[in-house]
């Protein structure tokens, strides 16, 4: 089992739909939760990250974080065309410098026009 | 600031060949990174450094990957001899003092391997 899972999709929506994307986990360690997003031919960009449990949001974007679940999830409000992109979440393993990150697979969005 | 810096872009070989990556982080990122990442899975992290230290190697195929970071600032991934199964793109990231979480990854170098 790995210790992080995402379904790879592809997830296509209309423009202005809520997307939801998703990761489940297998190490109660983890302590910190981020979502990158990365466009095609790009390396990945912080979109926001999380600390233990609760939610979080930024503009259109919303992370939430349900420990006893072992669940992260993403939710995007209004999509929009360039919100296309592979979205990646990702767990720190450790602390301080020596943490390191572990990657889900990433989930492939497309916003329809 | 100036981003993650990472050349060549692109690097065509024959298997048994050898090729070498180059990473420049952001000025006062002492952690840097070396992730590989194959078409359709998310980056898997090969070396860790703080300053030019190794923190963890544990999933570079030694036999074959070597990288160092000598004066604690650049760093130059290599692989020799190359094998089909390397062809990914190689992104080099970087993070402050303390901020494992908040990695700036370079556009990566993309390596076909024939």
């Amino acid at each position: 089992q790995k210790e992080v899972e995402q379904d790879p999709g592809p997830l296509s929506v209309p423009e202005g739909a809520i997307v939801s994307l998703n990761c489940t986990y297998s190490n109660s360690a983890f302590q910190y939760f981020m979502w990158y997003r990365q466009y095609s031919r790009k390396g990945p960009e912080l979109l926001m990250y999380t600390y233990s449990s609760g939610n979080k949001e930024d503009g259109r974007f919303t992370a939430q974080v349900d420990k006893s679940s072992k669940y992260i999830s993403l939710f995007i409000r209004d999509s929009q065309p360039s919100d296309s992109a592979t979205y990646l979440c990702a767990m720190l393993h450790g602390s301080g410098n020596t943490g390191k990150l572990i990657f889900g697979q990433g989930t492939t969005l497309q916003v329809k026009p | 600031e100036a981003g993650v810096a990472q050349s060549p872009r692109y690097k065509i070989i024959e298997k048994r060949q050898s090729v070498a990556f180059w990473c420049n982080p952001i000025s006062g990122h002492a952690t840097l990174y070396w992730y590989q990442q194959i078409l359709g899975q998310g980056p898997k992290l090969l070396i860790q450094f703080q300053n030019n230290g190794v923190v963890d190697d544990s999933q570079l195929p030694k036999d074959r990957f070597s990288a160092e970071r000598l004066k604690g600032v650049d760093s130059t991934l290599k692989i020799q001899p190359a094998k089909l199964e390397d062809s990914a793109v190689y992104l080099c990231a970087s993070s402050r003092p303390g901020g494992a979480n908040v990695l700036t990854f370079g556009a990566g170098s993309r390596l076909t391997v024939l």
